[in-house]
């Protein structure tokens, strides 16, 4: 059964220490997705990498935040230093380039107090 | 920039009725997408629509890919109550925006048996 897994699924951390998440994309996928929910602005895409290359990461604050893929099974996503605002629900997803389908990880859950 | 209007925002039905949610845009589309998110956990892909006037059923689901290319519609058939969920439109634009979805502001379904 192929799924995005993503660790930890829960971090609660305080204000100005080092955050990593972790995604293993769908083994043959060759796009990632890194996103972030919250209530008032819903999913934003944070970064996007085709091929492990860095594609898009407009949508990233890029003084603290860095998205990098090591290799095909891995990406991370960190946060360095975290700010309270920084909490929220942040989602991996993969998928192939030319389907458009993106199939999402269960969530890592970030508490900043 | 692109925006998906999602209709309604929320729904209470009975056990048994059909259901219908539908987003649109003012822009033009080349993939739209329905996901459903159960609480606590990540969006899982329900339909994928690639060609402007398909339509595609899932069991009790069932979605179109507007003739226009901007718009979608979801219909689910006889709600059952793990039908409760938020449900997500989302749609890929061709071009250099090529792999970065919209997505809709969600309707929360409530099933009531």
């Amino acid at each position: 059964d192929a799924r995005v897994t993503q660790t930890p699924r829960h971090k609660v951390t305080e204000m100005g220490q080092e955050v990593t998440m972790r995604c293993q994309p769908i083994l043959g996928h060759n796009t990632v997705f890194w996103y972030r929910q919250t209530m008032m602005q819903g999913l934003e895409l944070l970064a996007y990498f085709r091929n492990r290359a860095p594609l898009d990461d407009s949508g990233m604050p890029k003084d603290r935040f860095s998205a990098e893929m090591p290799d095909a099974t891995l990406a991370t996503l960190k946060i360095q230093p975290s700010e309270p605002r920084d909490s929220a629900v942040y989602f991996c997803a993969s998928g192939l380039v030319g389907s458009g389908a993106q199939f999402f990880g269960p969530g890592t859950r970030l508490t900043v107090l | 920039g692109q925006q998906l209007n999602q209709s309604p925002q929320s729904m209470f039905i009975q056990e048994g009725e059909d259901v219908s949610m539908n987003c649109t845009s003012s822009s033009i589309f080349n993939t739209w997408l329905w996901y459903k998110q159960d609480p606590g956990e990540g969006p899982v892909l329900l339909i994928a629509l690639y060609k402007a006037g398909e339509l595609t059923s899932n069991g009790r689901l069932t979605a179109q890919f507007g003739i226009t290319r901007k718009d979608s519609f979801l219909n689910i058939s006889a709600s059952i109550p793990s039908d409760v969920g938020i449900y997500f439109c989302a749609a890929l634009a061709g071009g250099t925006s090529y792999g970065k979805l919209t997505f809709g502001q969600g309707t929360i379904l409530t099933v009531h048996p």
